[in-house]
Order: C-alpha cells, then structure tokens, then sequence
C-alpha cells in the first residue's frame, strides 16, 4: 500500500498569514493527488484534484503543487473560515489511501 | 444539488453484522463510481470501499476484505455495504462519497453525505 506522510501534523497560525502543508508518498503517485478541507462534525470538503486543479467554489487563495512523491498545499493568506483539518489522498491506485491529516488552528 | 444520505448505523456487539445505505439524487446515479470512507472518532480519513459505476468492478482496503461487501442498486439509486464480523476497530462514522468525474486514476470524492455512526461495544 501506499503510504501518505503530512507534515506538520498540526500547525498555528493567524489570520493573513501564508501557510504551507506537505504530502508526500511512499512511491510516485505522479499528478494523483488530492486535497481535503474537514471542519469538526462535518464530511470532508474537496479542494483540490490532480495536485493543482482547483475544484469549483473554491477560493482562489488555495493552491496545490507537486508531483511524483512530494506534494503542497498553500494557503496564500488565512481566513478565519480556513481552520479546520486538512487530507491529503492519493487516487494512483487502490487501496486508495489519505495522509494523517493536518490540523490547522488559530495562534 | 448532489444529496447523499446514510442510513442503517447503530450500537452492535463485537462479531455482529450490519448493512449500510446510501440513498443519491440529484446526479445521474448509474454514471458514477461511489465509495465509502469512515472515520473512527477522533482520527483520521480511511477509504473502505469502492464500486464501480455498473457495479461490476469493486474495491476494499485491507482492513475489511473478506468482511465487507459494497453494492449498488441502480433501479433505486442506492448504494449499500454490508459489514460482517464486525470488531471494535470498526467503530467509526461512515460517509458515503461519490466519485469525481475522471478520465484516469482511481477515485476521489467530490460529495459526500453527512455520516452514519456504527458503534461496535460488548
């Protein structure tokens, strides 16, 4: 199986800041890469797809790159609406598999 | 506007079965693939299952092969798992997702429904 890495595990951060989290694989994953925003109580929320292809309603200040093994996910300048736990998944193959999840909160 | 919903979840004891439901509307539901992914509490995301759109083509993680079985009716628009020998470890809410649209690779989920709790306690 393919195993999914992120870093940091947890992240503080405040309001207009740029923050960065990072995916990697276990092996290449080539574009198949996907982003997920979870706020608590609530289903995950697609954000990304293709390691950079922005899904639709999804503000712009989010961005995704990378490819093979090494994989980001910026956030250009935090809103308050940003906190929340973030996934990476990869869709190369099956078992499909997510990271351990991001927790980003307020400092 | 995409509505997915679980139902069927519930408290059972270790070595107990369960069926799950997923009822879809508002996509063409035959012309997608569907998966479920559940949650324990307080932990991370893990895919569980997959289907393909015709339902001939099915999936699992490791963790439930041999105990869960994903199918679809497509006459009622209706995605179910059905879980066997279940074990505390299975103790999660299951989401049912509906798979993007994609020309390559394997699934990833563009909605998802609310949730159903399934507790497994002695």
């Amino acid at each position: 199986d393919i195993q999914m890495t992120q870093s940091p595990s947890s992240l503080s951060a405040s309001v207009g800041d740029r923050v960065t989290i990072t995916c990697r694989a276990s092996q290449s994953i080539s574009k198949f890469l996907n982003w997920y925003q979870q706020k608590p109580g609530k289903a995950p929320n697609l954000l990304t797809t293709s390691a950079s292809s922005l899904q639709s309603g999804v503000p712009s200040r989010f961005s995704g790159r990378g490819s093979g093994t090494d994989f980001t996910l910026t956030i250009s300048s935090l809103q308050p609406e940003d906190f929340a736990t973030y996934y990476c998944q990869q869709s190369y193959t099956t078992p499909i598999t997510f990271g351990q999840g991001t927790r980003l909160e307020i400092k | 506007e995409v509505q997915l919903l679980e139902s069927g979840g519930g408290l059972l004891q270790p070595g107990g079965s369960l069926r799950l439901s997923c009822a879809a509307s508002g996509f063409s539901f035959t012309s997608y693939d569907m998966g479920w992914v559940r949650q324990a509490p307080g932990k991370g995301l893990e895919w569980v299952s997959g289907i393909s759109n015709s339902g001939v083509d099915t999936f699992y993680s490791d963790s439930v092969k041999g105990r869960f079985t994903i199918s679809r009716d497509n006459s009622k628009n209706t995605l179910y798992l059905q879980m066997n020998s279940l074990t505390v470890e299975d103790t999660a809410v299951y989401y049912c997702a509906k798979d993007s649209p994609r020309s390559d690779g394997y699934f990833y989920f563009d909605n998802w429904g609310r949730g159903t709790l399934v507790t497994v306690s002695s």
